[in-house]
């Protein structure tokens, strides 16, 4: 069974960057053709994508994000991160990771981390 | 951007009511459409992919429908256990995006 989970610090001062990790465990990210993404969701809000890596290490980024982000894999450890660079209050919110998925040529995301929140704030 | 609006935005139905929740899409996505369950504090949960396939392990009571730029996700006898907030996501753009959320309340 497939498990996702979020690591980070939970507050980042304003203007620093934003780091997560987030531990695959029940699957190599370096095998099968799979999407590793992240979503954000404001408290009480919707849900954001923020963009994906691909098992081969191509990305595809939210472009209202992608001067600001980087999404990359470590395989060595299992793991893939997400970095955003000068963050302000705006980019508060509960972070997930999550697996996306493709079949027959149509993507979903169908295992989620349990989330992590991250406040902005000095 | 593709803009996906969901319509309720809320519901109050009662256990055992059939309830369906649209999502429409500002142009045409194919069947480039999934459907999430996110109860409070939790992780959105996949249901339906492509429109109208069933995620393993999720109950019959859901299904989806649609093509182009009209969804549908209905719950055949809503149960307890469905109080929730509903997403739909497109992916036949790069950009991926969610429509606002539909929350199904007591």
């Amino acid at each position: 069974q497939v498990q996702l989970q979020e690591s980070g610090p939970g507050l980042v001062k304003p203007s620093q960057t934003l780091s997560l990790t987030c531990t695959v465990s029940g699957a190599s990210i370096s095998s099968g053709s799979y999407y590793w993404s992240w979503i954000r969701q404001p408290a009480g809000k919707g849900l954001e994508w923020i963009g994906h890596v691909y098992t081969l290490g191509s990305t595809n980024y939210n472009p209202s994000l992608e001067s600001r982000v980087t999404i990359s894999l470590d395989t060595s450890k299992n793991q893939f991160s997400l970095r955003l660079n000068s963050v302000t209050a705006a980019d508060t919110a509960v972070y997930y990771c999550a697996r996306g998925r493709v079949q027959y040529y149509f993507y979903s995301l169908d295992v989620w981390g349990q989330g992590t929140t991250v406040t902005v704030s000095s | 951007d593709i803009q996906m609006t969901q319509s309720p935005s809320s519901l109050s139905p009662s256990v055992g009511d059939r309830v369906t929740i649209t999502c429409r899409a500002s142009q045409s996505i194919s069947n480039y459409l999934n459907w999430y369950q996110q109860k409070p504090g939790k992780a959105p949960k996949l249901l339906i992919y492509a429109a109208s396939n069933l995620q393993s392990g999720v109950p019959s009571r859901f299904s989806g429908s649609g093509s182009g730029t009209d969804f549908t996700l209905t719950i055949s006898s809503l149960q307890p256990e469905d109080f929730a907030t509903y997403y739909c996501q497109q992916t036949y753009s790069t950009l991926w995006t969610f429509g606002q959320g539909a929350k199904v309340e007591f």
